[in-house]
């Protein structure tokens, strides 16, 4: 029973365009939701969260939106670059401030040059 | 400042044998988990150790697995007897309080045979 579903495993842009990577997820006593970046032989590596209670983050080139309602997350780069190519993985948290992540599957972005 | 410590980086046993990992975390971090990532999955939380108190062991297959952080600083991750469906990068992470983002380590890549 996944709970946090990343439904696209790949996706290939440009560099310079935007990157647009999915989450949903069931769970509604989810209240943070974050996205890690792993490149190969690493650890995953945080990159940018979420509140339950906002719709936007933004971080640089790095934007998470939430739908509440449609129990939906997504990670917008803009503009991709090739070094952007990584593993991305959302998480939720449902530990309340004491964090315990439920991962998705993972999305590999591969932006080529 | 260091990162998250693991060893060893790979490991390859057979069915019913005994393994263990080690893993070192950021100084001073109270929080250590330990994630099991199998193949095309995300990772999964097996346990979240407080400084020496185990908080969540709830997925943690107890009647194989075992962890301990004696001194509320090093931890090991044991494996006995090992199956085949154990093969998968182990993965140590830390926080500072437990309510931050997790910060990881590079993992142990484990193959049962």
């Amino acid at each position: 029973d996944q709970q946090v579903k990343q439904n696209s495993p790949s996706l290939s842009v440009q560099e310079g365009r935007i990157s647009i990577l999915n989450c949903d997820y069931t769970n509604s006593m989810f209240d943070y939701f974050l996205w890690y970046k792993k490149y190969p032989a690493e650890g995953p590596t945080f990159l940018i969260s979420i509140s339950s209670i906002k719709d936007k983050n933004e971080d640089g080139r790095f934007t998470v939106f939430l739908n509440k309602s449609a129990k939906h997350l997504s990670l917008h780069i803009v503009p991709s670059q090739p070094g952007d190519s990584a593993v991305y993985f959302c998480a939720a948290n449902s530990g309340g401030s004491n964090y315990k992540l439920t991962f998705g599957k993972g999305t590999l972005l591969t932006v080529n040059p | 400042e260091a990162g998250v410590a693991q060893s060893p980086r790979y490991k390859i046993i057979e069915k019913r044998q005994s393994v263990a990992f080690w893993c070192n975390p950021i100084s001073g971090h109270a929080t250590l988990y330990w994630y099991q990532q199998i193949l095309g999955q995300g990772p999964k939380l097996l346990i979240q150790f407080q400084n020496n108190g185990v908080v969540d062991d709830s997925q943690l297959p107890k009647d194989r697995f075992s962890a301990e952080r004696l001194k509320g600083v090093d931890s090991t991750l044991k494996i006995q007897p090992a199956k085949l469906e154990d093969s998968a990068v182990y993965l140590c992470a830390s926080s500072s309080t437990g309510k931050e983002p997790p910060f990881f380590g590079q993992g142990t890549r484990l193959t049962v045979v």
